[in-house]
């Protein structure tokens, strides 16, 4: 299994800035995902970050309020900006191969508080 | 498209007892189905996963899960809670061709002395 690590585990940010989420993988992997997990629910997935190219968004999710880069097979980043409290959530990358038969493995999150 | 329910949004069980966490599935295609555990302040572990092959998942932490397509559900069983299991569980399926999870709800399950 995939040994996966975020920048920063927690953090406490004010109104209006952004911030940026890293997520680092032990070994080349072939899908990334990022996901939200708002507080007291479920995770919904934001966008699969795709090497080389744009990120795929879901429904509900921009490019401008969520840019994302994956500049490699091991590595990516998602930002969020201009935040508001709305945006207070567990942030969570995770990995796979490219089939469904993959297992996809998360990182431990981002516990992101906006004042 | 597909969606999946968790019936019960928390559930407690005596230590010892018999846990029982439900989930049901809308699929247009053979689904796959995963189910997560995730303990306080942790990410999201596999517990176990259905691919088509045996309807009986057996998974970590004495878990299991038995896919019925008749009923469209993935159930996860233990037969003897242990403190260590209280944590929030999350049924997921894949969606279409990809391996994009939709997860459920999620179940907070609670074990007491």
């Amino acid at each position: 299994s995939a040994v996966i690590s975020q920048k920063p585990s927690r953090d406490i940010c004010q109104r209006g800035t952004s911030l940026t989420i890293q997520c680092q993988v032990d070994s080349q992997v072939t899908m990334m995902f990022w996901y939200r997990q708002q507080p007291g629910q479920s995770l919904t997935l934001i966008a699969t970050a795709n090497q080389g190219s744009e990120a795929t968004y879901e429904s509900g999710f921009v490019i401008d309020k969520f840019p994302i880069s994956r500049p490699n097979l091991t590595f990516s980043t998602l930002t969020v900006s201009n935040m508001s409290p709305e945006d207070s959530s567990i942030y969570l990358c995770s990995v796979s191969g490219e089939t469904r038969l993959d297992t996809q493995y998360f990182g431990p999150g981002t516990r992101l508080t906006v004042l | 498209a597909q969606s999946v329910t968790q019936l019960g949004s928390h559930v407690s069980v005596s230590e010892g007892a018999l846990v029982l966490l439900r989930c049901n599935y809308s699929s247009s295609v053979p689904p796959y189905l995963f189910w997560y555990v995730q303990y306080p302040n942790q990410g999201l572990q596999l517990l176990l996963k259905y691919t088509s092959a045996a309807t009986l998942v057996k998974g970590i932490n004495g878990f299991e899960a038995e896919f019925k397509k008749s009923e469209t559900s993935f159930h996860l069983t233990k037969p003897s809670a242990h403190m260590s299991d209280a944590a929030e569980y999350f049924c997921a399926v894949t969606e279409g061709g990809y391996n994009k999870l939709i997860f459920g709800a999620g179940t907070r399950l609670a074990v007491h002395p």
